[in-house]
């Protein structure tokens, strides 16, 4: 079966600070990867999606960057944090488009980042 | 940029009271409409993929519709209990990027006891 591992689970960081946010997937080959944030009182914002190796499509210009430097891991990173980065980070995969059912996602457990 | 709204934003009943919430998305471009269940400190889980106009889709005490032409989905849940508080997430999907989601704010249900 798939899982989808995310970590880690809260962080608190200084401002100006670096991040690495790291995500991994088991038991799928080739997933659809993406990067979410909530921030307080807002919904859930794409950031990051990637359909390959090296992949990455940027929605949001931001602080923020992405890399999959293999087909089942996806990174989300920063140089310097800003107190704006704050929020709740959620990796999620999905499968290709093409079976019978559209896919939905499934979601890593996620990483509350207070930036300080 | 494409507009999901969910409303209410919060929803306070007590347990036994039933009650829905509404998501509202483009209704041109129509792909498919997922409702997801998120309790704190939890990953969102699934808990409908809706495709035809006149859907229904049920899952124990709740229950969900779509109406494509109007660009709405109702989410039901009937007797609502503790267990059941958590915010309801439904995020839409555009016949030409069926892998990509585009979110609402989400309902945070709380059920009183």
């Amino acid at each position: 079966s798939q899982t989808i591992h995310q970590w880690p689970a809260t962080l608190v960081q200084p401002v100006g600070s670096p991040l690495s946010l790291e995500c991994t997937v088991e038991g799928t080959s080739n997933p659809n990867l993406y990067w979410y944030r909530q921030a307080a009182g807002r919904g859930l914002q794409l950031l990051f999606y990637s359909i390959g190796i090296d992949q990455i499509s940027s929605e949001v210009p931001q602080n923020l960057s992405a890399s999959r430097p293999q087909d089942r891991q996806f990174i989300l990173s920063s140089k310097k944090l800003l107190l704006s980065d704050s929020g709740f980070y959620l990796c999620a995969w999905s499968v290709l488009l093409g079976g019978p059912t559209p896919p939905g996602y499934t979601f890593g457990s996620g990483t509350r980042l207070t930036v300080v | 940029i494409l507009n999901v709204e969910q409303s209410p934003q919060s929803l306070h009943v007590q347990e036994g009271d039933s009650t829905n919430f509404t998501c509202s998305f483009p209704s041109s471009n129509f792909y498919a409409l997922h409702w997801y269940r998120w309790e704190t400190a939890k990953s969102p889980e699934a808990l409908f993929v809706m495709t035809l106009n006149g859907d229904e889709k049920k899952k124990g005490r709740i229950s969900a519709t779509l109406n494509t032409k109007e660009g709405y989905s109702y989410l039901y849940i009937k007797g609502s209990q503790p267990e059941d508080s958590a915010t309801y997430l439904c995020a839409f999907s555009p016949y030409n990027a069926g892998n990509m989601l585009t979110f609402g704010g989400g309902t945070r249900l709380m059920v009183k006891p």
